[in-house]
């Protein structure tokens, strides 16, 4: 089944604490993508990767790393988290024609964080 | 930096009315999504349009993009309630994915 698969689905952590929000995809996408969701602000991106080894700020990146060395796999590193990095976060996937984006995004079933 | 709005963020409405929710964006692209949202659920892609004047349909709704006027909508005709759900647009420039606030729906009987 084509999916893409995020753990864990729920975090309770404190501040300070490193974490890691692993993200897989099985549909050999190029593109992958990390998110996070608040209410009333929609989905804002957090960093994105067009390809293994290409990177990119998305829209609200402070506080985050990620790293892409395979294709199927694209983590999201919390170093050093704090109260305000509680959200609903969501990993998503898809397809690539060259320096575009080629189709709709999948996504993940989310993780939900909370830092104490 | 890209901006995407979308209007109305909260809409109730009466099964079997009519009624369009917009999507305005701030920069030049021509890539533009639509998607779904059950309560406590993931996002579920609707609509991919890629050029000026793409429109397409699924069923009780309709999507559409106008690049000049960095504008699309989503047109729902004779809703059921099958359609509560938050609706997301979102915008793509070379992988920067820009999401509108989402419009939540509520349809009743």
């Amino acid at each position: 089944e084509a999916q893409v698969t995020q753990n864990p689905r729920y975090l309770i952590t404190v501040t300070g604490k490193k974490l890691t929000v692993t993200c897989s995809q099985n549909m050999n996408h190029e593109y992958m993508s990390w998110y996070r969701q608040d209410p009333g602000l929609g989905l804002r991106q957090i960093y994105y990767s067009m390809n293994v080894e290409a990177t990119d700020k998305g829209d609200v990146p402070e506080g985050y790393k990620v790293s892409r060395k395979e294709k199927r796999n694209f983590p999201l590193i919390l170093e050093s988290p704090s109260p305000n990095q509680t959200s609903l976060y969501f990993c998503a996937s898809t397809s690539t024609g060259g320096s575009w984006i080629s189709g709709e995004l999948f996504f993940g079933e989310g993780s939900r964080l909370t830092v104490l | 930096e890209l901006k995407v709005e979308q209007n109305p963020l909260f809409l109730s409405m009466q099964e079997g009315k009519n009624y369009t929710i917009y999507c305005n964006y701030s920069t030049t692209s021509d890539r533009l999504y639509w998607y779904r949202q059950d309560p406590g659920k993931s996002l579920e892609s609707l609509f991919v349009l890629l050029s000026n004047g793409a429109v397409k349909q699924e069923g009780r709704l309709m999507a559409s993009l106008d690049t000049k006027a960095r504008l699309s909508t989503l047109h729902i005709t004779a809703a059921v309630h099958d359609l509560s759900a938050t609706y997301f647009c979102a915008v793509d420039t070379s992988g920067d994915m820009r999401f509108g606030a989402g419009t939540r729906l509520t349809v009743k009987p």
